[in-house]
């Protein structure tokens, strides 16, 4: 399942399906990515970052690609399970200034 | 080694008083991040801290809110004389030193305290 652009924040995708999350960041000069994902009543957990000299890295059953043609980040989850039903936001950083901007978030829901 | 802890994790006020919340960094770090996230919406940054000092208020609204991180102690985010519009989740994030959110420097958020104001 994919969600395109920030439209649809939610994305329901079937349990062992790929999916794919897009994120628009909105700074030509971050040059730091990070995709957090949030638990029903927890602060944002750290998944996977990227720097803008990069356009692909990949972790554990994830995998975070950026454009920065058109300024486009996405997240990757492989073979999705339960676990992974949550709201994952993208965040950008400008020269570790320690700021974070958040992006506005997509609901992920997994269906057994 | 515990993580960032806020307390309280809940909180109710009625409009005027002040609410207070705190932070504790992760051991260690003394870098510390107030965000503010209003329901289904991303974080906001609201201000970054080291001990002592105010790094960067740029998402301080002018009135009514006001943070310090004391030598010793937690930070504490002050809100005067609350309004409908300052229920939210306030998350605080502690980082190692000045490099930024970057993993390498240990940015970790904590659960946030719930503010609801009636």
């Amino acid at each position: 399942g994919e969600n395109v652009g920030l439209h649809l924040p939610t994305l329901s995708v079937q349990e062992g399906d790929n999916s794919i999350i897009n994120c628009a960041y909105s700074n030509s000069a971050s040059d730091y990515f990070i995709w957090y994902k949030q638990e029903s009543g927890k602060g944002p957990q750290f998944i996977i970052d990227i720097r803008s000299n990069m356009d692909k890295r990949q972790g554990q059953r994830v995998t975070v690609l950026l454009n920065k043609t058109v300024k486009h980040l996405s997240l990757q989850i492989a073979a999705t399970q339960p676990g992974d039903s949550a709201v994952y936001f993208c965040a950008e950083n400008s020269s570790n200034t320690g700021k974070l901007i958040f992006g506005q978030g997509t609901t992920l829901q997994v269906k057994p | 080694n515990a993580g960032v802890m806020q307390n309280p994790r809940h909180l109710v006020r009625r409009r005027g008083q002040e609410a207070r919340l705190r932070c504790s960094p992760m051991k260690g770090h003394s870098h510390v991040y107030w965000y503010r996230q209003l329901p289904e919406e991303g974080l906001k940054f609201m201000v970054y801290l080291q001990k002592e000092n105010i790094i960067d208020e740029s998402g301080m609204p002018k009135e009514r809110f006001s943070a310090e991180f004391p030598k010793e102690g937690p930070s504490i985010l002050r809100i005067q004389q609350v309004v409908r519009g300052d229920s939210a989740a306030y998350f605080c994030a502690s980082s190692r030193s000045a490099g930024g959110p970057t993993a390498n420097y240990g940015y970790t958020f904590g659960s946030g305290t719930r503010l609801t104001v009636v």
